[in-house]
């Protein structure tokens, strides 16, 4: 069964630093997402994309996040400049459809900023 | 603003007893609607979907959900708790290009 895959399962890193989160859609999905999930609170929207482009992004995904597909199988998320306050669990999906259709998540990205 | 509420934070049932997970959207329309569940420290797993038709739609593990227009409400059932049923579930509304969640229940079950 085909499935979404995310990389790596768990990052550490320090404040202020890089972050580069990966995920592989399902192969025949045109519609991608990231979400947030802290610790024992709801998952949160961050971004859409669609047709190479955002089609929509929450306020959380300010100018320190960034998303790209620049091979035509990954998906990533960028963090610039991670604070501690980014420490979640991070959640990619795909959808062969937009809204309507079912979301296929990930198992997610843990990351911890310290 | 669009928004998904689930009046119930944490709910602890018996194992064979029934269930009802209730779930509330705000929304000028009706939108598509969706429970997911999530076992600890794993991503999120459809259980069922709403678009249009039949009010009553049925899931998997079996899982059931009733859409009500005139109370904005999709609240999820299931006849018989499982103590493998023990998750947090989550309902979500598909609006544009995005799916919103709820806050999620937590919910136990004891054998």
């Amino acid at each position: 069964e085909p499935e979404v895959t995310q990389t790596p399962s768990h990052q550490v890193t320090q404040m202020g630093q890089e972050v580069i989160l990966r995920c592989v859609p399902i192969s025949n999905h045109l519609y991608f997402y990231w979400y947030r999930q802290i610790l024992g609170q709801k998952v949160e929207f961050l971004v859409s994309f669609y047709n190479n482009e955002i089609s929509e992004k929450s306020e959380i995904f300010d100018d320190q996040f960034s998303v790209e597909r620049p091979d035509g199988s990954n998906f990533t998320l960028k963090i610039r400049s991670t604070k501690l306050e980014d420490s979640a669990m991070y959640f990619c999906a795909s959808s062969a459809l937009a809204s309507a259709g079912e979301l296929f998540f990930g198992e997610g990205s843990r990351l911890t900023v310290l | 603003a669009q928004s998904v509420t689930q009046p119930d934070i944490h709910i602890t049932v018996s194992e064979g007893a029934s269930l009802e997970l209730r779930c509330n959207y705000s929304y000028g329309a009706t939108p598509y609607l969706f429970w997911y569940v999530q076992s600890p420290g794993q991503g999120l797993q459809l259980l069922l979907k709403y678009f249009s038709g039949d009010t009553l739609v049925q899931g998997i593990k079996g899982f059931e959900a009733e859409f009500k227009r005139s109370q904005s409400s999709f609240n999820l059932r299931k006849p018989s708790v499982h103590w493998s049923d023990a998750a947090e579930y989550f309902c979500a509304v598909g609006i544009y290009d995005k799916v919103i969640f709820g806050p999620g229940t937590s919910l136990s079950v004891i054998p």
